[in-house]
Formats: structure tokens, C-alpha cells, sequence
């Protein structure tokens, strides 16, 4: 997946546990994005970074933290997971705005909260 | 804010037909791609598209930004190419391309 890799790729796990998605890319691309997907909701973007340490909130991100300290790896964190937040959830990478990017995106983690 | 629709919403062709899929926007746009979700959950790129015609194989899509439609065309089709076809759109912001995604069309190719 172009450089992308998204661990855990599936879990489950029970409401009010804390759950931590990675997302690694070897592509050194600037832009770092977390998006989830439900049926009926298409992909809502939650979280983006635009560089290390630089992050900012998507359209929803309640219930989400992020952190970003190395170029490479973009984490989100679910501090105490809720049954709403059953997901498939994608990371995507970006070179940059305003330029020719294209947005390609990891393989997924299936997320079920129990 | 902008609106992304697609048409058809969902779409079952025999093997070997071919097909038109729509993208339409209400507001202008920097940038506009096309993604396949396959049976299996994965995105894959397709096309970035701004304007213009561009082909990879039995697909090609072409965006006209000055109408506010894009279209793909999948020629040949195969099973293989059955899922989800999402256009998104892209705008240029300070601090990240904001990406607003259509609600796809979902194909289905029958043997």
C-alpha cells in the first residue's frame, strides 16, 4: 500500500478500554490523516497532522486524541473506547498541500468495541 | 460547504460491458480523484484528475472543472473490478487538502 502500514489491521476490545491505532509510512510525505468509515457516513475525516508534533481536529474527533512525534508514524488514540466508535479506520498520507498530492491510503483497522 | 453526489448509486453489468460513472460538485475545486474500495475494504488510487482525460489501461476518467462533473469509464469490465468507486474532491488549505468524498457507486460485475 505504497508505504503505509496500519496495525493492529483488526480488534475488538470492550467499552471504556483505551485503544491506540499506528500508522506508519515510508514515504516521508508531510501531510498524515485519520479517517474513519461507516456505512451510511461514507469517510469522515478525524484527525490530520501537517507535520511532527502538528496536529489539528478533523469533523469528528470527539473521543480522539492523536499524536505525531516522528515523520513516519501517526497515532490515534481511543482513551476510553465506546460502541459508537466501531469502525473501519483508514490513515492516508499526502506530499503536501497545494502542490500535485495524491492521497493514498493504508489498508484499514477493523475496530469493534464490545 | 461543497457537495459531492455520484451517479448511478449502485450498478450491476454483465462481464465485458462497459460503463459511465459520475462525479458531480457544486463549487470549484483544486483537485479531484477517483478511488476503487475492492470486496476486501482496500482504497486504491485510480485517477488524480484535475481536468483533463487521462486512461491507465480499461479506465479513463475525465474532468471538465468548468461544468463541475467528472466522469470514469471502465471498458471491458471484469469481476475483478467490482466494489466501490468514490471521486473525491480536493481543496487546497493552509495546513492540510481538505478531501470531500462522494457517497460512491457500487458496482457489482456478473460472470
Amino acid at each position: 500500500d505504497a508505504g503505509i502500514t496500519q496495525s493492529p489491521r483488526h480488534k475488538v476490545t470492550e467499552t471504556g478500554t483505551p485503544v491506540t491505532l499506528r500508522c506508519h509510512q515510508t514515504e516521508n510525505h508531510r501531510y498524515m490523516y485519520w479517517y474513519r468509515q461507516d456505512p451510511g457516513h461514507g469517510l469522515r475525516l478525524i484527525h490530520y497532522s501537517y507535520g511532527v508534533k502538528d496536529t489539528d481536529k478533523g469533523e469528528v474527533s470527539d473521543g480522539y486524541s492523536v499524536s505525531r512525534s516522528k515523520t513516519e508514524d501517526f497515532l490515534l488514540t481511543l482513551e476510553s473506547a465506546t460502541s459508537s466508535q466501531t469502525s473501519v479506520y483508514f490513515c492516508a498520507i499526502s506530499g503536501g498541500g497545494g502542490g500535485a498530492n495524491v492521497l493514498t491510503f493504508g489498508a484499514g483497522s477493523r475496530l469493534t468495541v464490545l | 460547504g461543497i457537495q459531492v453526489e455520484q451517479s448511478p448509486p449502485d450498478l450491476i453489468l454483465q462481464e465485458g460491458a462497459n460503463s459511465t460513472l459520475r462525479c458531480n460538485f457544486s463549487d470549484s475545486v483544486n483537485n479531484l480523484q477517483w478511488f476503487h474500495q475492492n470486496p476486501w475494504g482496500q482504497l486504491i488510487n485510480l485517477f488524480y484528475i484535475p481536468s483533463g482525460t487521462k486512461q491507465n489501461g480499461r479506465l479513463s476518467a475525465t474532468t471538465v472543472a468548468t461544468e463541475r462533473y467528472s466522469l470514469l469509464y471502465i471498458s471491458s469490465s471484469q469481476t475483478t473490478d467490482s466494489g466501490v468507486y468514490f471521486c473525491a474532491v480536493v481543496i487546497w488549505k493552509t495546513s492540510y487538502d481538505k478531501v470531500i468524498f462522494g457517497p460512491g457507486t457500487s458496482l457489482s460485475v456478473i460472470p
